[in-house]
């Protein structure tokens, strides 16, 4: 867990603005995930990763964007198209068959 | 494509009473079923896993069984504690893909 970042801890959205949230880890793990957890709720798949350069939906994707540039990063921006953004937003990087998550990200709607 | 189903979704037991989740998977071919447990505002974290190949695992207080053929797998913490007190989650995937998760149980270990 502990080589898995992301930042800010809180983030708070103006109404038609994007942003992106960071997530690094120097595990040197192939695949990294986005979660969206509302509160009292699941984890919902928002993209993952399984490779540099490559990058697939998951459940949830529409509104959100990733990129995956370099093997330790892969940040998430939320689109002014995501109408509904608040939420804890999780980052998980997978070794073998096991997902470690980072700490999360609060995002918030001014 | 894969789908987990978790119960229940809230469970409270006296503390000291053993307290079980169970889920059930639908893809045969999944082999690697992880539990996590999440604290209030904090990340998930890997408390027990299991694979296929094994019926049962323990790890001190708590364990893990796999029935393969019902595609069901539990999770069992014995003599719980108010810090055992949070929401788990069970999730599936085969051969090192993305996880799939359960919709998560509260547990409440009331002293």
């Amino acid at each position: 867990d502990g080589g898995i970042t992301q930042s800010p801890k809180y983030l708070f959205r103006k109404e038609g603005q994007n942003v992106t949230l960071s997530c690094e880890q120097n595990l040197n793990h192939d695949a990294m995930y986005w979660y969206r957890q509302d509160p009292g709720q699941g984890l919902r798949l928002i993209y993952y990763s399984q490779i540099v350069n490559d990058f697939q939906k998951g459940d949830i994707a529409e509104g959100y964007s990733v990129s995956r540039e370099k093997k330790e990063s892969f940040p998430l921006t939320v689109t002014s198209a995501q109408k509904n953004p608040t939420a804890f937003y999780l980052c998980a990087s997978q070794v073998g068959e096991t997902q470690y998550f980072g700490p999360g990200t609060r995002l918030l709607v001014l | 494509g894969e789908n987990v189903e978790q119960h229940p979704s809230t469970l409270s037991v006296q503390e000291g009473d053993s307290a079980v989740i169970k889920c059930t998977y639908s893809d045969s071919a999944s082999n690697y079923f992880p539990w996590y447990k999440q604290e209030l505002g904090k990340r998930p974290q890997l408390i027990i896993d299991i694979r296929s190949n094994v019926g049962e695992k323990k790890d001190q207080r708590i364990a893990v069984t796999l029935n393969k053929t019902a595609k069901h797998f539990s999770l069992h913490i014995t003599e719980t504690q108010p810090e055992d007190s949070a929401v788990y989650f069970c999730a599936a995937s085969k051969y090192g893909n993305k996880l799939v998760f359960g919709a998560g149980t509260i547990l409440r270990v009331k002293s």
